[in-house]
Order: C-alpha cells, then structure tokens, then sequence
C-alpha cells in the first residue's frame, strides 16, 4: 500500500541553524500539507501547497518557513534560524483530492 | 475562530466493551471531518472521513457520526479490543471564506486491557 514517507526520523540542532525536512508523499497524489505537533499539544496546520504554490497557510507560517517541492517526488520543509520553540513533530501528509488525507510517520525535530 | 474540543480526554475499558468518542466543534460551516488514530510517537492513520453532507461513515467495527447543527461527531468503535488502544483525534475543515485549514482536538487516549 503506498505510504507518505519523511526524512530524517529525528533530527538536533543548534538554535540558529536551518533545517531542511524532507517527505515524498504518495506519487499520484496532489495537495501536500505540513503539520507540526508540539509535544503534549495539539496537531497544528501550517501549510498546504497545491499545483506548485502554497494554497494555505497558517499564522504559525511565517518566514521563517519555506515549502518547496523541488523534483516530481520530494515535498520539502526549511526553517530558518530555528529557535528552541520549534521544537516539535513534523507530519507531512498528502491526499488526492481535498479529502482524506494520508500522514508521513513524522520527522522529531529537537533544537538546543 | 474554530475550536475543536474531544471528550473524554482518557478512556480506560475492559476488552470487549463498546466506546463512543466525542467531538465537538463550535463553527458549524464545516466542510468535513475527519477521524484518526496516532500511537505513541508515531504518524497519524486515518479511520473516516465525513463530508459536510454525510451523516455517517462505517468502516468494520468503527462508525463516525456528524451532527452539524449541534456541532458534534461521534466516533464508534464496537467489540473494542486491545490493538485500538492509541489516541484518536479529530480534525474539521472549515469552510470559510475560501478557506478550508484543519482544526485538530486534543485527543481521546483510550486504553483496552485484555
């Protein structure tokens, strides 16, 4: 069965630093999202990019945030200057239509 | 602004039994709902989905109802048994104003014991 898959599973880094999270979501979909959950919290929205442009975005997405999907396979997260509050899960998912939507396993982002 | 509230927030229940979740939801333009179950540390799988003009959706032994006028879904899982213990969330899209970003509640951490 296809599957939403994230790289890295867990990734440390220094408050300051860029990160670049990685998901390939199910090859004939076409809406992608990126979610985050902070630990003990809810899950929360933070984009939705369709046809090769963002369609959403939360209040949480700010510029600190990009999304990119650089190839036909790869849908790609960067935050810049990471600050210890960004720690948390990131879920990539993707779905065919607006509808249901299929969750990546979540890359753990802890940043000291 | 919508908020999505889930009740009980913990469920402990012997196997067998049969559980209703609940979630209720105070912005009733909704475009859909949708059920998930997450187990610890791990990705989100969807159980159902409900569109704004369904009134339920079945799948094996779980059934998820919507009430848009009262604002609230159920989730039902019957003969309930072990491998169910996770966390199971709900997610609403609204329709508002051309937007349709999900609102997630915190969650009903259920636990069957054999």
């Amino acid at each position: 069965e296809p599957e939403v898959t994230q790289t890295p599973s867990h990734q440390v880094t220094q408050m300051g630093q860029e990160v670049i999270l990685r998901c390939v979501p199910i090859s004939n979909h076409l809406y992608f999202y990126w979610y985050r959950q902070i630990l003990g919290q809810k899950v929360e929205f933070l984009v939705s990019f369709y046809n090769n442009e963002i369609s959403e975005k939360s209040e949480i997405f700010d510029d600190q945030f990009s999304v990119e999907r650089p190839d036909g396979s790869n849908f790609t997260l960067k935050i810049r200057s990471t600050k210890l509050e960004d720690s948390a899960m990131y879920f990539c998912a993707s779905s065919g239509t607006q509808e249901t939507q299929y969750f990546g396993p979540g890359t753990r982002l802890l940043v000291l | 602004k919508q908020e999505v509230t889930q009740i009980p927030a913990a469920l402990s229940v012997p196997e067998g039994e049969n559980l209703v979740l609940n979630c209720s939801f105070t912005d009733s333009a909704i475009y859909n709902l949708q059920w998930f179950r997450q187990d610890p540390g791990k990705g989100l799988t969807s159980l159902l989905l409900i569109q704004s003009s369904q009134r339920e959706q079945t799948s094996g032994r779980l059934n998820a109802s919507l009430d848009k006028s009262s604002g609230r879904s159920t989730l039902y899982i019957a003969a309930s048994q072990p491998g169910d213990s996770a966390t199971y969330l709900c997610a609403v899209r609204t329709a508002s104003g051309g937007s349709y970003i999900p609102t997630f509640g915190r969650g009903t951490s259920l636990i069957v014991h054999p």
